[in-house]
């Protein structure tokens, strides 16, 4: 089946700009979560949803980002006023379970970000 | 902070099981040790978790000492394709928090 797909796969923009990155997750799947990957080191835990609902925002950097999934289906991560530090991968992931007997979770192909 | 200590790289021959250990002597009862690989720069595969006892899948088999302060992913008969940074994870919820992993090469 389809797995979790993302767009856009590359994205460069200027400093100063917002950029919006987004995440459809496998059919059915109820979480849905977002990382981010400097090269050379593992991904990061960004944010967390259940459904439409935003359980964990602890890793988002700062105000500048922020994510949404109005639907419970696909997500949004959004960046506003870029900076050249924001220079990363983006995953999204998504998993079919909620609590309980571990978590598997399916990972994009992530969107490479390039701030200028 | 990974919480788990993995060696930085190892080395397989193809067709052989590759062995990687992962140390997490801290882990709590709750907790469940997850393994990922991420392959070049494609996003990390699942390959399998564990709480207290062995566990088999189509991928691989993970072994958890007794005292659950360490296990073993074992790939039973590895290939080129298999090469990959290797990532042992301990959580108790949806966080996972990735370490530097283990960088798998299998030779030919």
């Amino acid at each position: 089946g389809a797995g979790v797909s993302q767009s856009p796969r590359y994205k460069v923009t200027k400093r100063g700009q917002d950029v919006a990155l987004r995440c459809d997750p496998i059919s059915g799947h109820v979480s849905l979560y977002w990382y981010r990957q400097a090269l050379g080191q593992g991904p990061e835990f960004l944010t967390y949803f259940n459904y439409e609902a935003q359980q964990d925002k602890s890793g988002l950097p700062n105000d500048r980002f922020s994510a949404e999934r109005p639907e419970g289906s696909i997500s949004t991560l959004t960046i506003q006023r870029t900076e050249q530090r924001d220079s990363a991968m983006y995953r999204c992931a998504s998993s079919p379970r909620r609590t309980g007997d571990g978590y598997e979770q399916y990972f994009g192909p992530g969107t490479r970000l390039t701030v200028t | 902070d990974a919480k788990t200590t993995q060696p930085t790289s190892m080395d397989c021959a193809e067709g052989r099981a590759a062995n990687l250990p992962c140390n997490h002597s801290t882990i709590s009862g709750n907790e469940y040790v997850y393994w990922y690989r991420q392959i070049h720069s494609q996003g990390p595969q699942y390959i399998i978790h564990g709480l207290k006892n062995n566990e088999t899948n189509e991928m691989a088999s993970l072994i958890i000492t007794e005292d659950r302060k360490s296990s073993t992913l074992i790939l039973p008969h590895a290939t080129l394709r298999d090469t990959a940074v290797y990532y042992c994870i301990r959580g108790s919820n949806y966080k996972l928090t990735f370490g530097k992993g283990t960088l798998l090469t299998v030779n030919p």
